[in-house]
């Protein structure tokens, strides 16, 4: 299948500091990322949906301005989280939209694990 | 919207033996329903995926159902190993739209 990328694997800053996470689709070219979040034993949220070349769109309860998304090319999307705080420490994840052939497939990346102290 | 429920949320068993998992969806527009596996610090993987056009598919050892009546899709692994033990997630997807709903994982032990 095809490859997502995310970068860096996992990181650790000090609360109100701010942190990149880079999303990369590897083969294929992706319109749409996705970015969500995933606490212990549960399943994927949602945060928001990111279009190159446009404004992200976020999910309710989403703050925007301290989860900055940014799709600048077709194969890369960046999450920012700005002045971090413990409670945002999470595993991060992205997907990349593969609509080639018109077969419409969601492929993820690994994941980013944050930790603020 | 679209609901997605998943049972059971964890499911032990012993290697060999088979395993299967059960969603139900709500909403009668989802045409695309895709299995991802997650092992422990990654990210999703998918693994099979049905479309609303076919009632199964098969993959090796894993197989996905799919009763659009009844609005329920499940995913079977026949002879289970133990790196099989992962969390199972199954996703419904609306026609015209790309962004799925996931179910709330199940989690596959299989002991050796």
């Amino acid at each position: 299948g095809a490859v997502v990328s995310q970068h860096p694997s996992r990181v650790i800053c000090k609360s109100g500091t701010s942190v990149k996470i880079e999303c990369r689709s590897l083969d294929f070219q992706a319109t749409t990322m996705f970015w969500y979040r995933q606490f212990p034993k549960q399943s994927l949220m949602l945060m928001a949906t990111s279009n190159e070349g446009s404004k992200a769109t976020y999910e309710q309860g989403v703050e925007k301005d301290k989860f900055l998304i940014n799709h600048a090319s077709l194969t890369l999307s960046t999450l920012t989280v700005t002045s971090a705080h413990p409670e945002d420490s999470s595993f991060y994840i992205c997907s990349a939209r593969d609509s080639s052939g018109g077969k419409e497939t969601q492929y993820f990346g690994p994941g980013t694990r944050l930790l603020v102290l | 919207g679209e609901n997605v429920e998943q049972h059971p949320s964890t499911l032990s068993v012993q290697e060999g033996d088979s395993a299967v998992i059960k969603c139900t969806y709500s909403d009668s527009a989802s045409n695309y329903f895709p299995w991802y596996k997650q092992e422990l610090g990654k990210g999703p993987q998918l693994i099979i995926d049905i479309r609303s056009n076919v009632g199964e598919k098969k993959d090796q050892r894993i197989a996905v159902t799919l009763n659009k009546t009844a609005k329920h899709f499940s995913l079977h692994i026949t002879e289970t190993q133990p790196e099989d033990s992962a969390v199972y997630f199954c996703a419904a997807r609306k026609g015209g739209s790309y962004i799925p709903t996931f179910g709330r994982g199940t989690s596959l032990i299989v002991h050796p």
